[in-house]
């Protein structure tokens, strides 16, 4: 079956470290995105990426980095710089352009915790 | 995008009809009304779309008035496993800009 599916499902990270979240798609979509979402709260767009080798920055990008160097694969690193990653991330794709808004599966997520 | 407004919870009992309304009093001309679900620990899935009059699907209806300024989403004869969130987006369908997803209406099924 395709689908999204990001690894790990729960991380622990110690305050300082970068870490890397894992996305991988093989429904074949252009289109890949990073969200966070917060307790009670809903998304907030991190980065996204249209095509490969390219990406823009989303709302709340400062203390992220991400790569688009396949079409399957988006990883996201939280580095040191992010102050408070602890939070709920979600991976997204659409099939192409990022408006197409009835389209977007969404990953099962990881939840970062910082110890 | 146009901006959304839609109720922060709701309760409601097993085997009640709910009805959802979210306002959109900027829609423009080429948006459509988009509906997801979201369970507690998952992403996001899409329920149903729409532009004008009423869509209906298996899981949902969505009601929409002539001016479109809102849009009402139905839940037929809800269950405990329909307490979600749910998101009311408006935007072109195939525009340029990535979904923007609010706070969503947390509904509470209670037995």
């Amino acid at each position: 079956d395709g689908g999204i599916t990001q690894s790990p499902k729960y991380l622990f990270r110690k305050e300082g470290q970068n870490v890397t979240l894992s996305c991988e798609q093989n429904l074949n979509h252009d289109a890949m995105y990073w969200y966070r979402q917060d307790p009670g709260q809903g998304l907030r767009l991190i980065y996204y990426s249209q095509i490969v080798n390219d990406f823009q920055k989303g709302d709340i990008a400062e203390g992220y980095s991400v790569s688009r160097e396949k079409k399957e694969s988006f990883p996201l690193t939280v580095t040191s710089a992010q102050k408070n990653p602890t939070a709920f991330y979600l991976c997204a794709s659409t099939p192409s352009g990022t408006g197409y808004n009835y389209g977007y599966t969404f990953g099962s997520g990881t939840r970062l915790t910082v110890v | 995008l146009a901006k959304t407004t839609q109720p922060i919870s709701m309760d409601s009992y097993e085997g009640q009809e709910v009805n959802i309304t979210c306002s959109h009093n900027n829609i423009a001309t080429n948006d459509y009304i988009t509906w997801y679900q979201q369970f507690p620990s998952q992403g996001p899935r899409f329920i149903i779309q729409g532009y004008k009059t009423k869509v209906t699907n298996e899981v949902a209806s969505l009601f929409i008035p002539a001016d479109r300024k809102s849009s009402t989403l139905s839940l037929p004869r809800v269950s405990l496993s329909d307490t979600a969130v749910y998101y009311c987006l408006v935007g072109e369908r195939s525009g340029n800009t990535p979904l923007v997803f609010g706070k969503g209406t947390r509904l509470s099924v209670i037995a």
